[in-house]
């Protein structure tokens, strides 16, 4: 049973434009969601936050957007560098101290 | 700061043997977390502990699975015996007192 879902394995982006990757989860517990981004090789690296009292959190170019009412987070990359293509990783916890829920992953590729 | 140090970086190892992953965690850190990946099931939580106490291990699929923290720097994920199916990059991630996770860069475990 997951959880957590990243129902799109792969998303190509044009350098410039916005990428949109988005999250869906199921577990009305989860308070606080979470995005990773993996380069092959490499361990994931947290990228950005989200706590359930929001609906929304900026750092640079990401932005992380939450509908608690669908269940649903995105996270929104402008203007997509080369240097973005990667595996996203969606995580989500709550009520269970810091354990996480990984999503499957989305990989990015932006185009030059 | 080394950040988190997982060794060994691959594994190539035949059925039926034994195998340990080993794990240094970011000193300070409280929590320390195993993850497996794989295409099929993403990134998956094995275990983790709380200031070198197991806390959940429901993701440990098998009796052949077992993981200790003997002291605050130190952690080992054994196989035994190993099977072709537990193929997979195997992580070790630590953490503050908060979500935000710390990953290793991994272990590659082949098993033939």
């Amino acid at each position: 049973d997951q959880q957590v879902k990243q129902n799109s394995p792969s998303l190509s982006v044009q350098e410039g434009r916005i990428s949109i990757l988005n999250c869906d989860y199921t577990n009305s517990m989860f308070d606080y969601f979470l995005w990773y981004k993996k380069y092959p090789a490499e361990g994931p690296t947290f990228l950005i936050s989200i706590s359930s009292i929001k609906d929304k959190n900026e750092d640079g170019r990401f932005t992380v957007f939450l509908n608690k009412s669908a269940k649903h987070l995105s996270l929104h990359i402008v203007p997509s560098q080369p240097g973005d293509s990667a595996v996203y990783f969606c995580a989500a916890s709550g009520g269970n101290g810091n354990k996480l829920v990984f999503g499957a992953g989305t990989i990015l590729r932006v185009k030059s | 700061d080394a950040g988190v140090i997982q060794s060994p970086r691959h594994e190539v190892t035949e059925m039926g043997q034994e195998v340990t992953l080993r794990c240094k965690p970011i000193s300070g850190h409280d929590y320390l977390f195993w993850y497996r990946q794989t295409m099929m099931r993403g990134l998956e939580l094995l275990i983790y502990f709380n200031n070198n106490v197991p806390i959940d291990d429901s993701g440990m699929p098998e009796d052949r699975f077992s993981a200790k923290m003997p002291n605050a720097s130190f952690s080992t994920l054994k196989i035994q015996p190993s099977e072709p199916r537990d193929s997979a990059v195997y992580f070790c991630a630590s953490s503050p007192v908060s979500y935000e996770q710390y990953f290793g860069p991994g272990t590659r475990l082949t098993v033939t």
